[in-house]
């Protein structure tokens, strides 16, 4: 079975950087691409980047290209998505999710709340 | 540039039955349609293919089911229990693998 766990919730401070991890079980986790999703308080899911763990490929959505990074460690199935100088307005629940045998299987979230 | 459309919100009685709508522009790709409960992450519901064929979740009971109508993509609720109260997101993928959401629906169950 699929399974996308996620690190747990962060509290950090504008400007301070952060690396939140969905480590990935279940199935072949280089072979299949990995997204990440933000959600807004009270808002709907926005489509971050995503990438392949086999070669690292990425592809970011313009609204988040250069303000964020998504890497992977195939050695221990995990994908990353790192802020280098985080604001109040990154404040969100972070999901990650994988396409595996055509359905979408979803981590359950990370919260980053940054205090202004 | 590929677009979905969603209604903000919808309602319907306890038993009844509902149907979503969702507007994909711009793109003839599989739509997927995804579940959030209150206070839950996102769950994915089905993929309906522009055949009509569908990719369903684990789990997913036969009162969800999908169809599909030129640009307009449904989300059919039948049954409707309390525990369907809950956003739907629609979602496809656009040019260069990216992703695309609607704005969500969200369902009351009255």
């Amino acid at each position: 079975e699929v399974h996308l766990v996620q690190s747990g919730a962060e509290v950090k401070n504008p400007g301070d950087s952060l690396k939140i991890s969905c480590q990935g079980s279940g199935y072949t986790f280089t072979n299949h691409w990995i997204g990440w999703v933000r959600q807004m308080p009270g808002k709907g899911l926005e489509w971050m980047g995503i990438i392949y763990p086999d070669d690292s490929d990425s592809r970011y959505s313009p609204s988040f290209q250069g303000l964020i990074t998504i890497s992977v460690d195939k050695s221990v199935s995990t994908a990353y998505l790192h802020w280098g100088s985080l604001k109040a307005s990154d404040t969100a629940m972070y999901y990650c999710a994988t396409r595996w045998m055509g359905r979408l299987y979803w981590g359950r979230g990370t919260l980053v709340t940054v205090f202004s | 540039q590929v677009v979905l459309t969603q209604s903000p919100s919808a309602s319907a009685s306890l038993g009844a039955s509902v149907k979503l709508t969702c507007t994909l522009v711009n793109s003839s790709n599989a739509v997927a349609w995804h579940q959030q409960q209150p206070g839950k992450g996102p769950r994915y519901l089905m993929k309906v293919n522009s055949d009509g064929s569908h990719n369903k979740g684990d789990g997913i009971p036969d009162r969800f089911s999908g169809s599909t109508s030129g640009t307009e993509h449904y989300l059919t609720i039948s049954s409707l229990q309390s525990e369907d109260e809950a956003d739907y997101y629609c979602q496809t993928w656009g040019t260069g693998l990216t992703w695309v959401f609607g704005g969500g629906t969200k369902l009351s169950v009255l």
